[in-house]
């Protein structure tokens, strides 16, 4: 069964306007949430993360939002460029185990039109 | 550092067959994962080592399905015999602190 779920398997949005992506989950024992980028032909890359102590996290024109209460994060990034286009992909860790066992979602695909 | 290298890119082969997927880690990581990634499911962790030692393979679908590492600087995941629903992206990832850092994934398809 699934714990991280992107509900939305495409977005798209014009050049210099904001993105919003969305992720669901449902184990509350999460403790750190991340966001991966992928290219086509490439592996994830690592983006912007938050703790399950915070609410927000801002890095550049990446902001994480974390409702806890609700069991939701989302992802804005503002403005978007052409080369945001990627999947992206939210994750999310259980305290006891590595950093790298973490519980991905089905990503969702951004495209940034001119 | 080159990265984490997996080989090959693509791989196609017959049901039936055995499939061997390869990895070499970033060197000083200390982790190493195989995720494989689907339309449906997204990445799905399939295993890990730590120190050459396999700590959870709980994610590994069936027994068909088995991981090595005979040393810090290579892995392998190894399918036998290999099914249609096997097709995917399996990525290698290693790590040595909080970053995650992946290969850019073998693209398996099997007729």
């Amino acid at each position: 069964d699934q714990q991280v779920k992107q509900n939305s398997p495409s977005l798209s949005v014009q050049e210099g306007r904001i993105s919003i992506l969305n992720c669901d989950y449902t184990n509350s024992m999460f403790d750190y949430f991340l966001w991966y980028k992928k290219y086509p032909a490439e592996g994830p890359t690592f983006l912007i993360s938050i703790s399950s102590i915070k609410d927000k996290n801002e890095d550049g024109r990446f902001t994480v939002f974390l409702n806890k209460s609700a069991k939701h994060l989302s992802l804005h990034i503002v403005p978007s460029q052409p080369g945001d286009s990627a999947v992206y992909f939210c994750a999310a860790r259980i305290p006891s185990d590595s950093w790298g066992k973490l519980q991905f979602g089905a990503g969702t695909q951004v495209v940034v039109t001119p | 550092d080159a990265g984490v290298i997996q080989s090959p890119r693509h791989e196609v082969t017959e049901m039936g067959q055995e499939v061997t997927l390869r990895c070499k880690p970033i060197s000083g990581h200390d982790y190493l994962f195989w995720y494989r990634q689907t339309m449906m499911r997204g990445l799905e962790l399939l295993i890990y080592f730590n120190n050459n030692v396999p700590i959870d393979d709980s994610g590994m679908p069936e027994d068909r399905f088995s991981a090595k590492m005979p040393n810090a600087s290579f892995s392998t995941l190894k399918i036998q015999p290999s099914e249609p629903r096997d097709s995917a992206v399996y990525f290698c990832a290693s790590s040595f602190s909080q970053e995650l850092f992946f290969g850019s994934g073998t693209q398996l398809s099997v007729l």
